[in-house]
């Protein structure tokens, strides 16, 4: 039989420009949300975080903004290095209450730098 | 900081056989860590939480009797495949926390698992 592949959305962008990752999630509750990259083989790495409570914020290079009325979060990288070629998670934190909060992750998207 | 490492990275094994996976925080207490299931060009699917000295907690869907997990100490989980099938076959990935809520979650490298 024909078999489907699973196809990651992909954004590829030239060394040296700004690239944009966007990411809707899903609980209009959740409170924190982080950014993670993902290279082959590896587990997922922290880059920058934010809470509910604000709608942006600023790291090395890096930038989140959260738009909470159309639940949408966005990462933006400046001056984008080869380097940065990975595929990048968001997270929404659901919290419980109070009880152990968990994270929900979004089905990701493969950034291609192009030298 | 806040360094997590899974062990073994990568493990090939017959169907049938019992498999142990080990997750420890290097350099923090973890009350909670996580465990989560990859497959290639997905994304990470939360299996348990794992809760020191306490039972774990398994997402709708997940064997309990399948994927045993043991919390029994602040810097150490293992997640246990038993009776390992070919579908099984899959990246496994551990994470935990610093501290408790709206903190980020580290995650160990991950572990390769194919079943022959």
């Amino acid at each position: 039989g024909e078999s489907v592949g699973l196809h990651l959305p992909t954004l590829s962008v030239q060394e040296g420009d700004n690239s944009i990752i966007n990411c809707a999630y899903s609980n209009s509750a959740s409170d924190y949300f982080i950014w993670y990259k993902q290279e082959s083989g590896k587990g997922p790495q922290f880059i920058i975080d934010i809470r509910s409570n604000m709608d942006k914020r600023q790291g090395q290079r890096v930038t989140v903004l959260l738009n909470k009325t159309v639940k949408h979060l966005s990462l933006q990288i400046a001056a984008t290095q080869p380097g940065d070629s990975a595929v990048y998670f968001c997270a929404e934190n659901m919290g419980y209450g109070g009880a152990t909060n968990k994270l929900i992750f979004g089905t990701g998207t493969l950034l291609a730098v192009q030298p | 900081g806040a360094v997590v490492s899974q062990h073994p990275s990568w493990v090939i094994c017959k169907s049938g056989t019992s498999v142990k996976i080990e997750c420890r925080s290097l350099d923090f207490q973890a009350t909670t860590m996580f465990w989560y299931r990859q497959f290639p060009k997905q994304s990470l699917m939360l299996m348990a939480t794992s809760n020191e000295g306490s039972k774990a907690t398994y997402e709708q869907g997940v064997e309990k009797d399948k994927f045993l997990i043991n919390h029994a100490s602040l810097t150490l989980s293992t997640l246990t495949v038993t009776s390992a099938h070919p579908e099984d076959s899959s990246f496994y990935i551990c994470s935990a926390k610093v501290g408790s809520s709206n903190q980020p979650q580290h995650f160990g490298d991950g572990t390769r698992l194919s079943i022959l």
